[in-house]
This record gives structure tokens, C-alpha cells and sequence, in this order.
């Protein structure tokens, strides 16, 4: 089964650091385009990071450059987003999905994974 | 940037109605490099529809999608219970990737 699971999301105050982990499997995970989108409650989708299949390419969304680090080990099916100096409007669901490029469509996504940043 | 509009902010229709939502794009979209994504309370989105018109895996033929350049249509020829969602068109054809802001299909 083709499978995307996002974890480490937790309540963190502001200026923090966090790393979020999105787990792969049922596919070859070092084919693939990763993405990060995240969604603030009650609002719509923010596309914020991607990477290449081989980790050579990376882009991200004004809002986070310089703050995340988007980052794979294909040895673990694994994907990273290194989050560091945290703000509230940062609040939201994190959704790993990949794209068979960077440019694709997302065609399979993670349950999320919640960030709350708080005092 | 390229920015995406969707209109309208909310669809109150019925089931077995015909339901049209648009997404404009505040530049050309390369290749019809445009996608439609369904979001249901508390579940992840699911892509319906890629390079404007062309189907996902599994999505049923009451989903279709037209438009190229700026403008870009999704109709769902007759509402099943379950089309009643969040639709987001994307653009995927170049960074930063973006999403519209969506359109809430509800029941009447």
C-alpha cells in the first residue's frame, strides 16, 4: 500500500526549533518528488518546501526560506523538515506528498501532522 | 508568483445538480500545468484532476476539468453526497507552487 506518514508534530513556543519526519512505503520512495504543504486551521493550503529525488534540488516558499531545511534519506525512505526559529503564524497541519517530479501533481498525501506555536 | 483566484467562495447546490467552479490565473499556466485537489473536514486533499483536464486514478467521469492559459473550469456533471467538499485548483509548473484559496461545495 502506497503510504505517506508524517509524525513529529507537537506544541512549541515561538523562536524554537522542531524536525518533522514523513515515513514512506509501498513505492520507490527514491524516485519521487517530496513536497511539504501545510494548512492553518480553518484556512486553505500553503505550498512550503520541495525536494528532488535525489536531494539536489530544493525550493521553498518566501515565508520559510531561511527558517526550514527540507532534507531525504532515500536509505530510509525518509523525508525531513528542519524547522527553526518558529513563529505562530507557522501554526498548522504539515502534509508530506510526493510528485513523480517537481513538477507533477501531488498524488498521494499524508495524514498530517499538527505544529502548533504558542507561549 | 503566480496567483490563483477561485470563484465562487461557496456553491449551495444539490444533489444531482450540476456544479461549475473556476480558477484564474493571474499569469499563463505553462502546459496546462493545473490540478484539482477535494478536501473533506479532517482529511487530506486527494487530486482529482492534473494538466487541467486528465483524471486521477479512481476519480469517476462526473468529475472533469477544461481551461488552458488563465482561466480553468472543474464541473461535476451531478453532485453525489460525497462531492460535498473543499476543491483547490493548483499550479505545479513553476516554484513557488501555489494553491487557490478554494471553493466550499454545500448542500442546499
Amino acid at each position: 500500500q502506497v503510504q505517506l506518514v508524517e509524525s513529529g508534530g507537537s506544541v512549541v513556543q515561538p523562536g524554537r526549533s522542531l524536525r518533522l519526519s514523513c515515513a514512506a512505503s509501498g513505492f520507490t520512495f527514491s524516485s519521487f518528488a517530496i513536497h511539504w504543504v501545510r494548512q492553518a486551521p480553518g484556512e486553505g493550503l500553503e505550498w512550503v518546501a520541495v525536494i528532488s529525488y535525489d536531494g539536489n534540488n530544493k525550493y521553498y516558499a518566501d515565508s520559510v526560506r531561511g527558517r526550514f531545511t527540507i532534507s531525504r534519506d532515500n536509505s530510509k525512505n525518509t523525508l525531513y523538515l528542519q524547522m527553526n526559529s518558529l513563529r505562530a503564524e507557522d501554526t498548522a497541519v504539515y502534509y508530506c506528498t510526493r510528485g513523480v517530479r517537481t513538477r507533477a501533481p501531488f498524488d498521494i498525501w499524508g495524514q498530517g501532522t499538527m505544529v502548533t506555536v504558542s507561549s | 508568483e503566480i496567483v490563483l483566484t477561485q470563484s465562487p467562495g461557496t456553491l449551495s447546490l444539490s444533489p444531482g445538480e450540476r456544479a461549475t467552479l473556476s480558477c484564474r490565473a493571474s499569469q499563463s499556466i505553462s502546459s496546462s500545468y493545473l490540478a484539482w485537489y477535494q478536501q473533506k473536514p479532517g482529511q487530506a486533499p486527494r487530486l482529482l484532476l492534473y494538466g487541467a483536464s486528465s483524471r486521477a486514478t479512481g476519480i469517476p467521469d462526473r468529475f472533469s476539468g477544461s481551461g488552458s492559459g488563465t482561466d480553468f473550469t472543474l464541473t461535476i456533471s451531478r453532485l453525489e453526497p460525497e462531492d460535498f467538499a473543499v476543491y483547490y485548483c493548483q499550479q505545479y509548473g513553476s516554484s513557488p507552487w501555489t494553491f487557490g484559496q478554494g471553493t466550499k461545495v454545500e448542500i442546499k
